[in-house]
Order: C-alpha cells, then sequence, then structure tokens
C-alpha cells in the first residue's frame, strides 16, 4: 500500500513569490492535514481537510490556504513568501479525521525562502 | 508557555540501555496522547497510541499517561542504534471540533552502539 505522497520534495524560492504544494493521501483516506515543522517551532497544525471542506485551521495567517479535490489529494498554497516560511510542511492523512492521533505523514516538502 | 513541554535532549545511552522520554501538558481537554518517531529527513512515524489515562505495551515499547499529573511518558526497553531518531509526543482534544495535533519540540535520541 502506497503511503503519503508530497511534491515537490524540496524548493527555493525569493520573497514574495508564492508557492504551491500537494499531497496524494493513502488510498481510503478522506482526512488530509498539513503541518509546518520548523526548528525553533517544532510541528505546528496548519489545516485539515475532509470530503473537500476545511474542518479545522491553524492559527496561520490567511497567506497560508488550502484545497482538497475530489480524489482526496490536497494542495496548500503560500502567498507573499516571507523568510520565517522557509519550514518543511508536512502532510498527513488518517482514513476518518484527526482527532484520534491517527496519521500518517508524508516525508515532506522542504521550503527555502532567500 | 508551550501547551506541550519537552526536553529536546539530546539524550545519548548505551545500547541495551532503557529509555524514558517524557511530556508534560498544561490543557486538561487533552484525550488522545500519542508518541510520535521521526528519523532524520523523514516524516513522523506513529509509535504508540491511548486514550486517557493508563499504560500501553507493545513489543519494546511502553507509554503511560496520568493525566491527574498531566504527564506522559514513553519508555523503550533494550534500546538498539536504530532507536536513534527524534520522538514527539502529541495530544489532541476530543469532542470539542479541535481536529490537530499538537505536538511537543521532541527529543533527539541516540543510542551508542
Amino acid at each position: 500500500k502506497a503511503g503519503v505522497t508530497q511534491t515537490p520534495r524540496y524548493l527555493i524560492k525569493t520573497r514574495g513569490q508564492q508557492v504551491t504544494l500537494s499531497c496524494s493521501p493513502i488510498s481510503g483516506h478522506r482526512s488530509v492535514s498539513w503541518y509546518q515543522q520548523t526548528p525553533g517551532q517544532g510541528l505546528q497544525f496548519l489545516f485539515e481537510y475532509f470530503s473537500e471542506t476545511q474542518r479545522n485551521k491553524g492559527n496561520f495567517p490567511g497567506r497560508f490556504s488550502g484545497r482538497q479535490f475530489s480524489n482526496s489529494r490536497s494542495e496548500m498554497n503560500v502567498s507573499t513568501l516571507e523568510l520565517g516560511d522557509s519550514a518543511l510542511y508536512l502532510c498527513a492523512s488518517s482514513r476518518t479525521g484527526g482527532e484520534t492521533g491517527e496519521l500518517f505523514f508524508g516525508e515532506g516538502s522542504r521550503l527555502t525562502v532567500l | 508557555q508551550k501547551e506541550v513541554e519537552q526536553d529536546p535532549g539530546p539524550l545519548s545511552v548505551p545500547e541495551g540501555a532503557i529509555v524514558s522520554l517524557n511530556c508534560t501538558y498544561s490543557n486538561s481537554a487533552f484525550q488522545y496522547f500519542m508518541w510520535y518517531r521521526q528519523y532524520s529527513r523523514k516524516g513522523p512515524e506513529l509509535l504508540m497510541y491511548t486514550y486517557s489515562s493508563g499504560n500501553k505495551e507493545d513489543g519494546r515499547f511502553t507509554a503511560q499517561v496520568d493525566k491527574s499529573s498531566k504527564y506522559i511518558s514513553l519508555f523503550i526497553r533494550d534500546s538498539q542504534p536504530s532507536d536513534s531518531a527524534t520522538y514527539l509526543c502529541a495530544m489532541s482534544e476530543r469532542d470539542t471540533g479541535r481536529r490537530a495535533l499538537t505536538f511537543g519540540s521532541g527529543t533527539r535520541l541516540q543510542v551508542q552502539p
């Protein structure tokens, strides 16, 4: 069974640009969550989607957005990039939702903002 | 003050030692408690999952939750060099609509052969 797939794995952007990251969940999983991981703040919840609807959102500015498609694949977008957005962005999928904690993580997309 | 506190380490132990990893938390609404393991340049993988208080054992791993003290632990018996990784505790609420995990900052473990 294939795991959670994230693309691209690495990318470099400059301040002010925007970026779109993609996540393909495990087959049959309908919930996709996104987390940001930095050395200073650790893993922080961005948002969670279930059946194309955003169910939860973390404490991040509106520059961070996401969506989920009918096949459960998800994208997240960060506009007007700032240096502080440099991080590992992790996608996680679960069958029903994240409240029980049974999340399966991808290997992440490492974003560097110059 | 962070909702979940975890000693970042690094924690260095000899092979075969018993490892104790801990987290404290302040949010009494947390009901689900998890431990994740993260190898370098990989995503976290779920090790243990516990609902409410009590102990849970899985092979060399034992998770303990003490809700009265707001304290959770992960014990690793007969530690191996392959256990060298960052261990993250995570918690979540139930019945509040908050479907998101709150993570500790992670403890880096090094098991010396």
